[in-house]
């Protein structure tokens, strides 16, 4: 089945203990981002990575840090959470830059963290 | 910049009755547009898109989208509400032509009353 895993689904955790949060797609695909979901401000783009190697800042970068290091995998780290990163935060995947028109967007279903 | 705006936070309709959830965006070029649903304790779940072609487009779980250049609007409709529509709609756009960031809405919540 083709799908975005990410884990964990629920993590709470305490200011500054660094966490990462894994994301991983089977659909080969080169585009992946991650978002995090909050009341009243919908979907923000955190980072994203049109391919093995290259990332960039979306609208809402400070705090997080990503890696591409292989196609399939594109995790989120926070080096020092703090109460403001509560959130939801999702990773996408698309065929986005592969030549196809096809820009759906393929979510994760989601990890809720909770920062102390 | 690109924005997309929803401005009903909650629409409520009668199981039965037509639904319309609300979408204007702004974008340079020609716009690409979509309709993503959530539900509770789900990720994002895409429905339709525009990219050319006939304004009214056909999607997922019998939803469609009309797509209105003069008034920049992508508005997603359903004829006959079902109470398990219930859910979180977002509307995104993004620009054609190379890498284009892509904009969500920041969602409207379909109440359907049995």
């Amino acid at each position: 089945e083709a799908q975005v895993t990410q884990n964990p689904r629920y993590l709470i955790t305490v200011t500054g203990k660094k966490l990462t949060v894994t994301c991983s797609q089977n659909m080969n695909h080169e585009y992946m981002s991650w978002y995090r979901q909050d009341p009243g401000l919908g979907l923000r783009q955190i980072y994203y990575s049109m391919n093995v190697e290259v990332t960039d800042k979306g609208d809402v970068p400070e705090g997080y840090k990503v890696s591409r290091k292989e196609k399939r995998n594109f995790p989120l780290i926070l080096e020092s959470p703090s109460p403001n990163q509560t959130s939801l935060y999702f990773c996408a995947s698309s065929l986005e830059g592969q030549g196809a028109r096809n820009y759906g967007y393929t979510f994760g279903s989601g990890t809720r963290l909770t920062v102390v | 910049a690109q924005s997309v705006a929803q401005p009903e936070d909650q629409v409520n309709v009668a199981e039965g009755n037509p639904l319309t959830v609300k979408c204007t965006y702004s974008v340079s070029g020609n716009p690409y547009l979509f309709w993503y649903v959530q539900y509770p304790n789900r990720g994002l779940q895409f429905l339709l898109k525009y990219i050319t072609g006939d304004n009214l487009v056909k999607g997922s779980y019998g939803f469609e989208a009309e797509f209105n250049k003069s008034q920049t609007s992508f508005h997603l409709k359903k004829p006959s509400a079902l109470v398990s529509d219930s859910a979180l709609y977002f509307c995104a756009v993004r620009g054609s032509g190379g890498y284009q960031k892509v904009t969500f809405g920041i969602g409207t919540k379909l109440q359907v009353i049995p």
